[in-house]
């Protein structure tokens, strides 16, 4: 059974910095990995998603990378700023458009 | 173009009641799939449809139930309620079959009483 773990579970960091969110899968069998958004009650936000013959995806201050044969990918926001505040959630695609979810990061950019 | 809508985006019910949620998708999808989300749990996959057929199903108990309509539009019914119920109820949409990006909708909050 896959199994998705994200560290940190909480991050808290000022405006400007460079950050760096990890996520992890048992099960390296993986058709693609997707990062989300998702803001306090609301649904969630697309942000990239990275098929499984591809190492990396970038877009705008965000970047993504899969290493399928370590089970882990990493999304890298670039020069943070409050608005990022969110949970971010990466997931993997086992079968079909089934996604299994890990437990989230949870973000703080301080003014 | 829109984006996936759920209906009703608010719902409160009382224990061993039924409720049904409904899901539109971004139009020319063809994929809906839904999810539950809890503070305890997380993202749970519910299930998944594709032209009108269930492709895969998740670990929950047959009081989950679900289908999809000749246009795409889908509903979640769950039967016999109980306070355990409770969460976001999240549909997302995809043009195909999949492996393919997933565009969720804002979710229809439930709570049983």
């Amino acid at each position: 059974k896959q199994e998705v773990t994200q560290i940190p579970a909480a991050l808290s960091v000022p405006e400007g910095e460079n950050l760096v969110l990890n996520c992890s899968f048992t099960d390296s069998a993986i058709y693609n990995l997707q990062w989300f958004r998702q803001d306090p009650g609301k649904g969630l936000t697309s942000l990239l998603l990275i098929q499984s013959s591809q190492r990396e995806q970038t877009s705008g201050r965000l970047n993504a990378s899969l290493d399928k044969s370590s089970g882990r990918s990493t999304l890298y926001i670039a020069a943070s700023q409050p608005g990022d505040s969110a949970t971010y959630l990466c997931a993997v695609y086992s079968a079909g458009n089934m996604l299994t979810f890990g437990g989230g990061t949870r973000l703080m950019v301080k003014p | 173009k829109a984006g996936v809508t759920q209906t009703p985006r608010y719902l409160i019910k009382t224990r061993g009641q039924q409720v049904t949620l409904s899901c539109s998708p971004i139009s020319g999808h063809r994929s809906v799939s839904w999810y539950q989300q809890t503070p305890g749990q997380g993202l749970q996959f519910l299930f998944e449809y594709f032209s009108e057929t269930q492709r895969n199903k998740g670990n929950f108990p047959g009081r989950f139930s679900g289908r999809q309509f000749s246009n795409s539009r889908s509903e979640m019914n769950v039967s016999t309620l109980e306070l355990g119920d409770s969460a976001l109820y999240l549909c997302a949409s995809s043009l195909e079959a999949g492996p393919d990006t997933q565009y969720f909708g804002p979710g229809t909050r439930l709570t049983v009483l």
